[in-house]
């Protein structure tokens, strides 16, 4: 079983609606989740982190952690083309600050 | 966010020579840098963990003695690939953590794209 899971995709969503990424872990006592998109042939930039349970708002974007469930997803308001791209998500499973878990990522395709 | 600065963007070079990377943390020191590479249209793989100050460790099946790894300063790791060939054409990403919230954020270098020709 892989520390982190993701639905490889591709999702495809219209232009204007929302994009829902999951992403699942496996340890339990993972304290810190982050969000990443990654752009064809450019690097992984942070989009958000989250730590506590319920709900982040940064924008468009949402994350929501239940941690209960070891899931953690990012939702994606009035999606754009520009938001075509491959997401990763990230944990930190909290014994050590400097070990992170990555997902296989979703590739989201939102089309015009 | 913390600022990765990675460099060169791109490079060819000759298969048989080497090429080196640089990956410096422009805003906070870094103690821990990571590297990965990409092939194309495949997930990150993690090929070290850089510690300044100390010896690399490398994941099982990376060659320490091919992927050299300095981290001499607390901004600045760099990797150095030895004896290139064709096959280690790739996007390779270097990445640091910076503390943030109740632990560190992994934030990430521009990447470097090298072709062995």
């Amino acid at each position: 079983q892989k520390e982190v899971e993701q639905n490889s995709g591709p999702l495809s969503v219209p232009e204007g609606a929302i994009a829902s990424l999951n992403c699942t872990y496996s340890d339990r006592v993972s304290q810190s989740f982050f969000w990443y998109r990654q752009y064809s042939g450019k690097s992984p930039e942070l989009i958000m982190s989250i730590y506590s349970n319920g709900d982040k708002e940064d924008g468009r974007f949402t994350a929501q952690l239940n941690k209960a469930s070891q899931y953690v997803s990012l939702l994606i308001r009035d999606s754009q083309p520009s938001d075509s791209a491959t997401y990763l998500c990230a944990v930190n499973p909290g014994y050590n600050f400097n070990k992170f878990y990555f997902g296989s990522g979703t590739k989201l395709n939102v089309k015009p | 966010g913390a600022v990765v600065s990675q460099h060169p963007s791109w490079v060819i070079c000759k298969s048989g020579t080497s090429v080196k990377i640089e990956c410096r943390s422009l805003d906070f020191q870094a103690t821990t840098m990571f590297w990965y590479r990409q092939f194309p249209k495949q997930s990150l793989m993690l090929m070290a963990t850089s510690n300044e100050g100390s010896k690399a460790t490398y994941e099982q099946g990376v060659e320490k003695d091919k992927f050299l790894i300095n981290h001499a300063s607390l901004t600045l790791s760099t990797l150095t690939v030895t004896s290139a060939h064709p096959e280690d054409s790739s996007f390779y990403i270097c990445s640091a953590t910076a503390q943030t919230g109740p632990g560190n954020t992994i934030y990430f270098g521009e990447g470097s794209w090298l072709t062995v020709v």
